[in-house]
């Protein structure tokens, strides 16, 4: 079984300063993680995955995680956010390999909201 | 290329009514999956379907059931609605090739339970 815990339920920052959203799952096998972003009323969209490889992963928007094993921690970092980052973000985590891909566990989400 | 499309966007049912939505997912992708996301939640996993068969299905009772036709598309059907049933229903496909676990995410059906 695995878990997806976000910390923050709410994280307000002003816009141009760095921000960090933090994830942490448990799972008893190697895992697939994601972020990704939900605007209102709207479906989510990818930010970043790790699968392999790299700790330090790079998505779209300026956004980065690293993966940390020992802290099964995958927080999303950006340095420097603008008022279009506004949304909801939620972390994922899938079992790699086998059959389970498509089968995500989700966290609570984060919203973030950019301050001008 | 099409993304995946979702239909209806909005429903309002009223308790113990039956609903069925509807999904056609991204070109080329084999696989469907839907998630319910009630408010202020992140999703959760209901089903995922394969080649037409039920592939995974999560914490979810049997009035929650689906189907995938030849083409793809798929059907989420909810039996003897709940006033708990009210959510975001997503679905999302993924491709044949690899096995990255990445979805593609339609914009959600919006259902309501009077």
């Amino acid at each position: 079984a695995q878990s997806v815990t976000q910390l923050d339920s709410q994280v307000p920052v002003f816009e141009e300063a760095p921000v960090e959203l933090r994830c942490n799952y448990s799972s008893s096998v190697s895992v697939y993680l994601f972020w990704y972003v939900q605007y209102p009323n709207q479906g989510l969209q990818l930010l970043l995955k790790y699968l392999s490889g790299s700790t330090l992963v790079k998505g779209i928007n300026g956004f980065e995680a690293e993966f940390n094993k020992s802290q099964t921690s995958f927080h999303l970092r950006k340095p420097s956010v603008h008022i279009s980052d506004t949304a909801e973000y939620f972390c994922a985590a899938g079992n790699a390999g086998g059959t389970s891909y498509g089968k995500l566990t989700f966290g609570q989400g984060t919203i973030l909201t950019v301050h001008p | 290329e099409t993304g995946v499309t979702q239909s209806p966007t909005h429903l309002i049912k009223t308790r113990g009514q039956q609903v069925t939505l509807r999904c056609s997912s991204q070109s080329g992708h084999n696989t469907v999956s839907w998630y319910q996301q009630a408010l202020g939640q992140g999703p959760q996993f209901i089903f995922q379907y394969y080649r037409e068969e039920e592939n995974g299905r999560g914490n979810f009772p049997p009035r929650f059931s689906g189907l995938q036709f030849p083409n793809y598309s798929s059907e989420l059907n909810v039996n003897a609605l709940e006033l708990d049933d009210s959510a975001l229903y997503l679905c999302a496909s993924s491709p044949p090739w690899g096995n990255t676990g990445e979805l593609f995410f339609g914009e959600g059906s919006r259902l309501t339970v009077l």
